[in-house]
């Protein structure tokens, strides 16, 4: 059951910014919203997550609208090593054995920078 | 790799062969867990343990067994390996499942 839909790919030159958007419709209260990166052969890297409103940090922004069916994750001024996958994922902040399914991977954004 | 080691990070089997791989970590978080990725997809979670001598099903737990005896080890076994299991494995672990940090992973092929 697909909890959070992104766009499977998205091309950008070195130096613009890069917006990618992820659509959770069903996002329940105590979610939060959770953003990985990960290069080829490389296990993911957690990037930046949030809970309402706007995150920022020394990689990227988080923004996140009142009504927390989607977000954006903004990636300033982009360069040739921000070439990788993003994964939106939208669970708990505590796993448990009734929650797991909620916090998934999906196919992720292929994030393809050229200069 | 924030603290995460996965042995082997390489490993060819046979149909029907056994392994076991290991995930240490020294960071001392209580969540750790198994994942599975093959080509062009996303991670699928096997098995999860949300602490010492605790372990809990995934996604796709058919075929492979855990163990967390030890706080800073979780085990992920195969006991008769198949072709299907062919895939790279990555562990990670958290405080919480929102924020997990993941091992360098280990590429698995059963012939």
């Amino acid at each position: 059951l697909a909890k959070t839909t992104q766009p499977i790919s998205m091309d950008s030159y070195e130096g613009q910014e890069v917006n990618i958007t992820c659509s959770h419709n069903n996002i329940a209260t105590n979610d939060y919203i959770t953003w990985y990166q990960q290069f080829p052969s490389q296990g993911p890297r957690f990037i930046i997550q949030g809970y309402k409103t706007k995150v920022t940090n020394e990689v990227a922004s988080l923004f996140i609208p009142a009504d927390r069916k989607s977000s954006t994750l903004s990636l300033p001024r982009v360069s040739l090593s921000d070439t990788a996958v993003y994964y939106c994922l939208v669970g708990p902040p505590i796993m448990t054995t009734d929650s797991w399914g909620k916090f998934q991977f999906g196919a992720g954004t292929q994030v393809v920078v050229t200069p | 790799n924030a603290g995460v080691t996965q042995t082997p990070k390489f490993r060819v089997l046979k149909t029907g062969q056994s392994m076991t791989l290991l995930c240490a970590q020294d960071m001392n978080h209580e969540y750790m867990y198994w994942y599975r990725q093959d080509p062009g997809m996303g991670l699928r979670l096997i098995h999860y343990s949300v602490g010492e001598g605790t372990t809990a099903k995934g996604e796709v737990p058919d075929g492979y067994n855990v163990s967390r005896l030890k706080k800073q080890n979780f085990l992920l076994g195969l006991e008769s390996a198949a072709p299907s299991q062919t895939s790279v494995y990555f562990c990670a672990i958290g405080l919480a499942s929102y924020e997990q940090y993941f091992g360098p992973g280990t590429r698995l092929t059963v012939t």
